[in-house]
Formats: structure tokens, C-alpha cells, sequence
């Protein structure tokens, strides 16, 4: 069951460029799509998220594309920074009003910064 | 800044045990839900909690396990007798209702031997 797939295991970007971390997706019922940050030891972070209604959303050195034709995501970092790396997830949930609606995880990207 | 929080950080029990994971959600957050991570795997959902019961569970979340509200602010995870491949971290998240947005703790790290 593969409903949210991060295809690059890892990837390695140096200072001040851009990270651009895919993910992509199976089920047309998804509406809203989230990244989280997650350190080893810890609890994944919320970064980011986006609503199937839009394509862009931005914050600070943060933005999501949302291509729904396509059932692809994107985050973007710019400028990345060492305090990047980390492991990034990609989630995305049904949402009903009024039910707590479960987030399902892409399997992570590996994101190394380097000096 | 609110955070969730979970006790204990680590448990380690031996097969066959109950063991009850904590979590203490942030206040005024109306949903809450138990995920795991099997090492090396993708975080999984077991189940979600809203209005006093549960919301939803996944095929993982079968009868050995349970998860309570005991008063305004613990959320518990129960499971009673376990096996070896419940060794995972057990994560602990809550939400304010914002579509998507939920808001995770660090974590227990169960070990079953």
C-alpha cells in the first residue's frame, strides 16, 4: 500500500542552493499534503502544508508545489542550510469535517547539507 | 510554545507483557492519534481519537491494543500482551482540528524481547 511515495532515499546539496524534494501520490481523495522534518531520536516536525486547492504555498525559505494533474508534490528549500539535514516526509490526508483524519507517510528523503 | 509530550522516552519489556504508552497532548487540541515506526520503515497510523472515542483505527490497531482519555489531558496507548514485532516508536500526535495539521511528540521507543 503505497498511496504517497518518496522516490530519492537521500540526497546531498550544498549550502545556499536549492533542495528540491519530491514526493508523489495514488489516491484522489488526499486534499490536503504536509512535509514534516524529522531528526533522529525525535518526533517527526511540521513544516509545511498545502491544500489541494492551491499550487504554491511559501514560507520563508519553505515552499510546497502541488501539481494534482500529475499527483506530485515538491519542497523547496532556498538557501539550504547545514541545520537542514535531517530526514523529510511527505504526508497527505482525507479530510472530513469533524473526524480526525489520519496522515499517510511517503517512506522520507535523506537531506545532507554540506559546507 | 505548546508541545506534546510522552512517557517513558524508552521501555523495554519482555514478550507476553502489557505495557501503557503516555502521551499528553497540547491543551485545547481536539483530536489526537498514535503512530508508530518500525525501524527503517515509514511511520504508520493505528488509530485517532476525537469526542471520546475512537475516530478511526488501522488493521495494525486489532484487539491487543487500546488507547484511553482517563481525564482532560492524558491519551494512552494499551497494548496487552506484546509481541516482538511491536518494537517500534510509538508516536503520539495531536491536532487543533486545521485540516492535516497535526502536531507529533518525540516519541516512545518500545523494545520487546
Amino acid at each position: 500500500d503505497q498511496q504517497v511515495k518518496q522516490n530519492s532515499p537521500s540526497l546531498s546539496v550544498q549550502e545556499g542552493r536549492i533542495s528540491i524534494l519530491n514526493c508523489d501520490y495514488t489516491n484522489s481523495m488526499f486534499d490536503y499534503f504536509l512535509w514534516y522534518k524529522k531528526y533522529p531520536a525525535e518526533g517527526p516536525t511540521f513544516l509545511i502544508s498545502i491544500s489541494s486547492i492551491k499550487d504554491k504555498n511559501e514560507d520563508g525559505r519553505f515552499t510546497v508545489f502541488l501539481n494534482k494533474s500529475a499527483k506530485h508534490l515538491s519542497l523547496h528549500i532556498v538557501p539550504s542550510q547545514p541545520g537542514d539535514s535531517a530526514v523529510y516526509f511527505c504526508a497527505a490526508s482525507a479530510y472530513y469535517t469533524g473526524t480526525a483524519s489520519k496522515l499517510t507517510f511517503g517512506t522520507g528523503t535523506r537531506l545532507q547539507v554540506t559546507l | 510554545e505548546p508541545e506534546v509530550t510522552q512517557t517513558p522516552s524508552h521501555q523495554v519489556t519482555q514478550m507476553g507483557q502489557e505495557v501503557i504508552l503516555h502521551c499528553v497532548p497540547i491543551s485545547n487540541h481536539l483530536y489526537f492519534y498514535w503512530y508508530r515506526q518500525i525501524l527503517g520503515q515509514k511511520v504508520e497510523f493505528l488509530v485517532s481519537f476525537y469526542n471520546n472515542e475512537i475516530s478511526e483505527k488501522s488493521e495494525i490497531f486489532d484487539d491487543q491494543f487500546s488507547v484511553e482519555r482517563p481525564d482532560g489531558s492524558n491519551f494512552t496507548l494499551k497494548i496487552r500482551s506484546t509481541k516482538l514485532e511491536d518494537s517500534a516508536m510509538y508516536f503520539c500526535a495531536s491536532s487543533p482540528g486545521i485540516p492535516g495539521e497535526q502536531y507529533f511528540g518525540p516519541g516512545t521507543r518500545l523494545t520487546v524481547t
